[in-house]
């Protein structure tokens, strides 16, 4: 079957680095996906990985090891407005996306 | 650049009612599009997804239906709501084709009491 496992929830301290970790299992693999979404808000894109290897965007960086159906998100400098949920997802064979429950990431001051 | 719309925002409906939730892109065309439902405290479920004009394609069999009437409008309907269909609806997009990102609209938090 389809399966992405992700931490439920993470705690952190403003101004450090987090990693959310996420495992997968799909039919055929076309990509890894990140998303963020605040409480009761839409999630929005933050990374595609299809390739090994780290992708970085300014704070935000995401890494994937398709040997081993496995990607991390990694934050640095973290500010209280990425207090929010962590999605990840991965595009089987069929492009459609399997997604994770997420993880929700709580940043004390 | 492109948005996409949905309403209503919230909704508090009785079970038994009808349902009708209303999706619409501007700035593109020929996208793909999706409708997911959010329970509290979890993952997204891929309700329904769409090609193209009067093609839909069900992944969850359950008393839900949804049509897309014109390219860029995707239309989710019930006729009898149940307790269980409450929940966080969201609308997506992506570019037709292979590995595009998807893009969501806010989303229609739906109460069935």
């Amino acid at each position: 079957g389809q399966n992405i496992d992700q931490p439920t929830e993470m705690t952190a301290t403003e101004g450090a680095i987090v990693q959310i970790n996420c495992t997968y299992q799909t039919s055929g693999f076309n990509g890894l996906f990140w998303y963020q979404q605040h409480a009761g808000e839409a999630p929005t894109f933050l990374s595609y990985n299809v390739l090994d290897g780290l992708e970085e965007k300014g704070r935000f960086s995401s890494f994937l090891s398709r040997s081993k159906g496995y990607s991390y998100l990694l934050l640095k400098e973290l500010q209280m407005k990425d207090s929010a949920s962590y999605l990840c997802a991965a595009q089987d064979s069929n492009y459609q996306l399997i997604w994770g429950a997420g993880t929700k990431l709580i940043i004390k001051p | 650049s492109q948005t996409i719309h949905q309403w209503p925002a919230t909704l508090v409906q009785p079970v038994g009612s009808p349902l009708s939730l209303e999706c619409t892109v501007e700035g593109t065309s020929n996208p793909n599009l999706y409708w997911y439902r959010q329970a509290a405290g979890r993952g997204l479920q891929l309700l329904f997804y769409s090609v193209g004009i009067g093609q839909i394609s069900s992944e969850v069999p359950q008393n839900l239906s949804a049509s897309r009437p014109q390219d860029r409008q995707f239309i989710l309907s019930s006729k009898k709501l149940l307790l269980s269909d409450s929940g966080f609806y969201l609308c997506a997009w992506k570019r037709g084709g292979e590995s595009y990102e998807q893009y969501f609209g806010p989303g229609t938090r739906l109460t069935v009491t």
